[in-house]
């Protein structure tokens, strides 16, 4: 079955210490996000990726890097710059040019700085 | 630019009743309307959507949602609520006319089905 898988599904992180979320996808999607989720704010655009090799900052950057070296994986690395790294992480995938079918959700990865 | 509100934090209803969760938008075309669920630990899940036609879409598990283009309107109905429906349920728009193909979405609504 296609779909989008995230890893892992927890994540412990020390102060300082960066860390990287897998989101891998078999749906032949060109485009690719990630979400940050808190209680009671929504999903926030972090990054995105409408192709390979290229990437733009979302709404809220700061603290976080990608990557998009191959069409189906798309890490993204909370650095110890961001300051409150504790969140529900979301990745998403879309087929661009086919934009009425939304997109499609992995399963998240929660991350908690210990 | 395109944007969605819900403008109810959590919705109480009891179960059997009728379920309505409300999604208002701002786009400056014709808009693509979709409604996902979220439950706990989990990523979204796609209910429906609406992108040209009827004005009422119906979806997965009984749940429909009504176009409404004068009053900028796509709320998510049920008309009868389960346990089971307790979940976040989240509003997304995307303006064709807006390049940058991304959904814009709302804030989430918690919906509390009372046994």
């Amino acid at each position: 079955d296609g779909g989008i898988t995230q890893s892992p599904k927890y994540l412990f992180r020390k102060e300082g210490q960066n860390v990287t979320l897998s989101c891998e996808q078999n749906l032949n999607h060109d485009a690719m996000y990630w979400y940050r989720q808190d209680p009671g704010q929504g999903l926030r655009l972090i990054y995105y990726s409408q192709i390979v090799n290229d990437f733009q900052k979302g709404d809220i950057a700061e603290g976080y890097s990608v990557s998009r070296e191959k069409k189906e994986s798309f890490p993204l690395t909370v650095t110890s710059a961001q300051k409150n790294p504790t969140a529900f992480y979301l990745c998403a995938s879309s087929i661009p040019d086919r934009d009425r079918d939304g997109y499609t959700f992995g399963s998240g990865t929660r991350l908690t700085v210990v | 630019a395109q944007s969605v509100a819900q403008p109810e934090d959590q919705v109480n209803v009891a179960e059997g009743n009728p379920l309505t969760v409300k999604c208002t938008y701002s786009v400056s075309g014709n808009p693509y309307l979709f409604w996902y669920v979220q439950y706990p630990n989990r990523g979204l899940q796609f209910l429906l959507k609406y992108i040209t036609g009827d004005n009422l879409v119906k979806g997965s598990y009984g749940f429909e949602a009504e176009f409404n283009k004068s009053q900028t309107s796509f709320h998510l109905k049920k008309p009868s609520a389960l346990v089971s429906d307790s979940a976040l349920y989240f509003c997304a728009v995307r303006d064709p006319l807006y390049g940058n193909n991304r959904l814009a979405f709302g804030k989430g609504n918690q919906v509390v089905v009372i046994p």
